[in-house]
C-alpha cells in the first residue's frame, strides 16, 4: 500500500530563515513525488515534483526538495522564507503505473512571522 | 500548464437537497478525473475516481447513491451530492491527469465549498 507521512501539523519559521517541512512515504516500486501548496479556499498548487534523475529537485518560488531513497524522505526546504509563503504544504506520492493517483499526506501548515 | 475549472466555487444549501459541482478540463481531454474532499485543516480523501464512459470507481467508505458522479464527455465530470446534509458540508476538489505527460501529472481545480445549512 502506498502512504505518506507528514509528521509536523505545524512549522513555524522566522523570515529569512530556511524552512524545512518533511515527509516519508511507503510505496511499492519506484515513487513518483510531489509537493503542493494550498491557500485558504483554494485548490492545490503544484511546487515540484521528483520523477528520476537528480535527488535535488528544484521548483517554484525558490522551493527545492531532497528525494532521499535510503531514508525514504522528500523533505521541502526553501533557503529563506517568506511571510507569504505561509500557507499549507502536502506531499503527495503516486507509483506510475496507477494513472495519476496520489496519495496524499496530512499537510502540514507553514507560518512565516515577520 | 493545463487547466481545470470548478463551478461552483462556493454553494449554500438546504438539507435535503441535492447539488451539482462541475469539474471540467479546458485546454485537453482527461479521460478519468478524481474527486476529493478535504475537511478544514485535514488533507485530501480521494472519495471516487470518475471514468469517462463507464462507472465511477469509489473508495472504501464513500456512498455511491449518495455521491453520484458521471463523466459525461472527455472534458467534463459532475459531483452530485444527493439529499445534502450539514455533514457533507466540505471542500471538493477535482483533478485530471493530463494524458501524454511521462508521468499523467495531475492538475487541481481550484475546489468548491458546499455548504449545508
Amino acid at each position: 500500500a502506498q502512504s505518506v507521512a507528514q509528521p509536523e501539523d505545524q512549522v513555524n519559521v522566522a523570515e529569512g530563515n530556511p524552512l524545512t517541512v518533511k515527509c516519508t512515504y511507503s510505496v511499492s516500486g519506484n515513487p513518483y513525488l510531489f509537493w503542493y501548496v494550498q491557500y485558504p479556499n483554494r485548490g492545490l498548487q503544484f511546487l515540484l515534483k521528483y520523477i528520476t534523475g537528480d535527488n535535488l529537485v528544484k521548483g517554484s518560488y525558490g522551493f527545492e526538495a531532497e528525494f532521499n531513497k535510503s531514508q525514504t524522505s522528500f523533505h521541502l526546504k526553501k533557503p529563506s522564507a517568506l511571510v507569504s509563503d505561509s500557507a499549507l504544504y502536502f506531499c503527495a506520492v503516486s507509483r506510475g503505473s496507477t494513472l495519476g493517483r496520489l496519495y496524499f499526506g496530512r499537510g502540514t501548515q507553514l507560518t512565516v512571522w515577520p | 500548464g493545463a487547466v481545470v475549472s470548478q463551478h461552483p466555487s462556493w454553494v449554500i444549501c438546504k438539507s435535503g437537497t441535492s447539488v451539482k459541482i462541475e469539474c471540467r478540463s479546458l485546454d485537453f481531454q482527461a479521460t478519468t478525473m478524481f474527486w476529493y474532499r478535504q475537511f478544514p485543516k485535514q488533507s485530501l480523501m480521494l472519495m471516487a475516481t470518475s471514468n469517462e464512459g463507464s462507472k465511477a470507481t469509489y473508495e472504501q467508505g464513500v456512498e455511491k447513491d449518495k455521491f453520484l458522479i458521471n463523466h459525461a464527455s472527455l472534458t467534463l465530470s459532475t459531483l452530485t451530492v444527493t439529499s445534502a446534509h450539514p455533514e457533507d458540508s466540505s471542500f471538493y476538489i477535482c483533478s485530471a491527469p493530463k494524458p501524454g505527460t511521462r508521468y499523467n501529472e495531475q492538475f487541481f481545480g481550484p475546489g468548491t465549498r458546499l455548504t449545508v445549512l
